[in-house]
């Protein structure tokens, strides 16, 4: 069974950057799909943020690409989320997930989630 | 551009059937999508991956009351024989080279 699991600082301040890591278990990341991160505004939909593969090869949102970068250690089966400049509307519920582009480009499994406020 | 549009709101009764609706947008008909579900205060959970000739697997312990189907641009979910759980947000998603869209959203109101 394949499990994601999102940690971080639940509080960041405006014009910081917010740093998020994703633990994957119950699979190797380096033995293929995309890996990505998705979040949800309160009371809104959902948005993708990126995605990144086990070489490095990495896609994003072109809306947030100037602000965003994705990294991933396959030694420690995991991946991580940095974006810069956040303001209040970067508030979210942010999730990792499996999947989001490629030939495999179905979400299938998702992490909980972990909120994340942009405030001083 | 690749956009998926979804009613914001549908509601049925409990022990019916419902049929929610995704729209590929123009040049888009061929697309596989995903349907997901969030639960009030979950996160959202794999429900299917539906391509554009009907056929759908679907998630780890999902039931066949929830089935997908395809017709041009639109792509459904069928739920039937509804339940209080059902009630609920649902998702689709696509995706192409590189990039992942989600649709707003159909909250779904079982009466």
């Amino acid at each position: 069974q394949v499990q994601l699991q999102e940690s971080g600082p639940g509080l960041v301040k405006p014009s910081e950057t917010l740093s998020l890591t994703c633990a994957v278990s119950g699979y190797s990341i380096s033995s293929g799909y995309y890996w990505g991160w998705i979040r949800q505004p309160p009371g809104k939909g959902l948005e993708w943020i990126g995605n990144i593969y086990h070489s490095g090869s990495t896609y994003y949102n072109p809306s947030l690409k100037s602000r965003v970068t994705i990294s991933v250690d396959t030694s420690k089966n995991q991946f991580s989320l940095k974006l810069s400049s956040v303001t209040a509307a970067d508030t979210a519920v942010y999730y990792c997930a499996r999947g989001g582009v490629g030939a495999n480009g179905a979400v299938d499994y998702w992490g909980q989630g972990t909120l994340v406020t942009v405030s001083s | 551009q690749l956009v998926l549009t979804q009613s914001p709101s549908a509601s049925a009764s409990l022990g019916a059937s419902v049929k929610l609706t995704c729209t590929l947008s123009s040049g888009h008909s061929s697309y596989a999508i995903a349907w997901h579900q969030q639960q009030p205060e979950k996160g959202p959970r794999y429900l299917m991956k539906l391509n554009s000739d009907g056929s759908h697997s679907r998630g780890d312990g999902i039931p066949d009351r929830f089935s997908g189907s395809s017709s041009g641009a639109e792509r459904y979910l069928t739920i039937s024989s509804l339940q209080s759980e059902d009630e609920a947000d649902y998702y689709c998603q696509t995706w192409g080279t590189g990039i992942s869209v989600f649709g707003g959203g159909t909250k779904l109101t079982v009466l």
